[in-house]
């Protein structure tokens, strides 16, 4: 069965960098589909932040304008999510996401607070 | 960006009832549109894609409709396991975008 399962800090300081991984497990990271990233803020909003695909290319919402960065370990079957620059307002429940149109499996989320 | 609309915010019914669920995209998204059902403190879960094909092991009393603007997600029979929160998605064009949920509570 596929499996994703997020993993990082749960408290980062603003202006520092939130790093997060999402390790899959039950499928490939580059037989197909894209791999996302998505978060949920404070009161339910769902904000998509961007893929990696298969092949390895990138998409990013354009709202994150150059903070954001998605990467992977083909090796470990992981894929990593990278937001500089963080805000109190990056709060959130960060979830990571297989597919390319809608979503089909998605991690438990991992919550991130940004605080001094 | 485009920008989904659900509606109502809050929809109270009672077990048995047969619900209906709006979202509105601000243009015309064909049938990129997909449903997700997120329960407290779990994750979303894929309910309907392309606004009415049904998902494996999703039980058959959801269903959805609709294309271009407007869409639908009924519930023909409510039960109990059925209440949380309800998110359209639209993947027509980039962004993604989702809209700000229905809330199904029990009445």
């Amino acid at each position: 069965d596929v499996q994703l399962q997020e993993s990082g800090p749960g408290l980062v300081k603003p202006s520092q960098s939130l790093s997060l991984t999402c390790t899959v497990t039950g499928y490939s990271i580059t037989s197909d589909y894209a791999w996302n990233w998505i978060r949920q803020f404070p009161g339910n909003k769902l904000e998509w932040m961007g893929y990696i695909s298969y092949s390895g290319s990138t998409s990013y919402n354009p709202s994150l304008k150059s903070r954001i960065s998605i990467t992977r370990d083909t090796s470990k079957n992981q894929f990593f999510l990278q937001l500089n620059s963080v805000t109190t307002e990056d709060t959130a429940t960060y979830y990571c996401a297989r597919g390319l149109f809608s979503m089909d499996y998605w991690g438990q989320g991992t919550s991130v607070t940004v605080s001094s | 960006d485009i920008v989904l609309t659900q509606s109502p915010a809050t929809l109270s019914v009672t077990p048995g009832d047969r619900v209906s669920l709006s979202c509105r995209a601000s243009q015309s998204i064909s049938n990129y549109l997909h449903w997700y059902q997120q329960k407290s403190h779990e994750s979303p879960r894929l309910l309907i894609k392309y606004a009415s094909q049904s998902i494996s092991g999703i039980p058959s009393r959801f269903s959805g409709s609709g294309s271009g603007t407007d869409f639908t997600l009924s519930i023909n029979s409510v039960e109990t396991e059925d209440f949380g929160m309800y998110f359209c998605q639209q993947s027509n064009s980039w962004p993604y975008t989702f809209g700000g949920g229905t809330k199904l509570e029990i009445k």
